[in-house]
């Protein structure tokens, strides 16, 4: 199965500052790749499919980009919103497969 | 408005069975694939298992395979996880979800509130 590496496991900012999640795949995904926000005591929300389209709803601060093993989620200036973890996920081979999250917390 | 509502979580004894029900509305459900997916306590997103609108087509993760079987029945507009052989790394909140796209891509853009399985003696 394909596994996802996503780094940092914790990032510590502040609002008003950029993010820079990344996902790593240990063999190609194509394109297939997904991105989901988590808040505590919440189900997950889609905000990226495809390494960079944005899901209805999603804010522009959000974008997402890569291709085959590297991706990148990129927050452009965080809101106090955005504190929460972030899951990828790839379609492109079964099993789906999720990252084991990285948690963007307020500094 | 799109609804998933999951139901039959609960206590459960190792080797034990249980199964989770997902009503939906606020969609054509047949024309939707569905997945479950779980979550252990403080932990990571697990995908287990994918059903086609029709019913046709399944898929499972390695670690359930076998113990685990995902139905549908759109009459009802309900999907289902039949749980068998449970152990204790099997508690989870579990969540029905709802695929983007009308073809199999397993994109979530639903999910369920999830419900607790919990197993243990």
């Amino acid at each position: 199965e394909i596994v996802l590496t996503q780094s940092p496991a914790t990032l510590s900012l502040s609002p008003g500052e950029r993010a820079t999640l990344s996902c790593r795949a240990s063999q190609s995904v194509s394109s297939y790749l997904v991105w989901y926000q988590q808040k505590p005591g919440q189900a997950p929300r889609l905000l990226i499919y495809d390494a960079s389209n944005r899901a209805t709803g999603t804010p522009a601060r959000f974008s997402g980009s890569g291709s085959g093993t590297d991706f990148t989620l990129t927050i452009s200036s965080l809101e106090p919103a955005d504190f929460a973890v972030y899951y990828c996920q790839q379609r492109s081979n079964w099993p789906i497969t999720f990252g084991q999250g990285t948690r963007l917390e307020i500094k | 408005e799109v609804q998933l509502l999951e139901s039959g979580g609960g206590l459960a004894q190792p080797g034990g069975s249980l199964r989770l029900s997902c009503a939906a509305s606020g969609f054509t459900f047949s024309n939707y694939a569905m997945s479950w997916v779980r979550q252990a306590p403080g932990k990571g997103l697990e995908w287990l298992s994918a059903i086609s609108g029709s019913g046709s087509t399944i898929y499972y993760a390695v670690s359930v395979q076998g113990r685990f079987t995902i139905s549908r029945d759109n009459s009802k507009n309900t999907l289902y996880l039949q749980m068998d052989s449970l152990r204790a790394e099997d508690t989870a909140f579990y969540y029905c979800a709802k695929d983007l796209f009308v073809r199999m891509k397993v994109v979530v853009d639903y999910w369920g509130q999830g419900t607790l399985v919990t197993v243990s003696s």
